[in-house]
């Protein structure tokens, strides 16, 4: 159980265009995801926070307008990268935390994250 | 805010051996909870290992075990009986209120053959 996975696994772009990325609780339901950014060689930061139905929440330092987070049902957030360019080139990793989950403290479940590149 | 520090980025132990990272945290909540996270070659994030700030004893899982040392802001994992399939990057990270996570610069490591 408490599978999440990303779609698609890479995507190779030309600049200027928009890249869509999903991610799915496959077993459970999920009200909160969250959204990490990974250059390589380098650790997970927190881009945003995604609540279902209602908008994200972005960190600081973190363009609304760019990266575009939908969370339209309780199993599904997806993150669209617009206007991409080549310094959009990362590892984006999302994780959900399942809403019945018991006790204080709810683990996020982490995506095989999405490889893009921005040429 | 919180942060969390990992001063080795890089460790090297031979297959069998036992193996300690590092960590050290600051943050201004009472309560609070920290991970070991690993991520392999194929960039899964698995988690490691959890423990609640308010739970004195140390939390152990097989062959994984973290001295938490509440006063010091020290949390680190020990690796024992090392396997050759443990070489990854391993996160430490803490959760706030919020249910942020907030991870360290990591450490990789290698297992010797």
């Amino acid at each position: 159980g408490a599978v999440v996975s990303q779609h698609p696994s890479w995507v190779i772009c030309k600049s200027g265009t928009s890249v869509k990325i999903e991610c799915r609780s496959l077993d459970f339901q999920a009200t909160t995801m969250f959204w990490y950014r990974q250059f390589p060689k380098q650790s997970l930061m927190l881009m945003a926070t995604s609540n279902e139905g209602s908008k994200a929440t972005y960190e600081q330092g973190v363009e609304k307008d760019k990266f575009l987070i939908n969370h339209a049902s309780l199993t599904l957030s997806t993150l669209t990268v617009t206007s991409a360019h080549p310094e959009d080139s990362s590892f984006y990793i999302c994780s959900a935390r399942d809403i019945e989950a018991s006790g204080s403290y709810n683990e996020q479940f982490f995506g095989p994250g999405t490889r893009l590149t921005v040429l | 805010a919180q942060t969390v520090t990992q001063s080795q980025p890089e460790m090297s132990v031979q297959e069998a051996e036992t193996v300690t990272l590092s960590c050290t945290y600051d943050t201004s909540e009472n309560n609070y909870y920290l991970f070991w996270y690993k991520q392999p070659p194929s960039r899964q994030m698995i988690l490691v290992i959890r423990q609640e700030a308010y739970k004195q004893q140390n939390a152990t899982e097989n062959r994984f075990s973290v001295n938490f040392q509440k006063a010091a802001k020290s949390f680190s994992l020990k690796i024992s009986d090392s396997q050759l399939g443990d070489t990854a990057m391993y996160f430490c990270a803490s959760l706030s209120s919020g249910d942020k996570l907030t991870f360290g610069t990591g450490t990789r490591l290698a297992v010797r053959p």
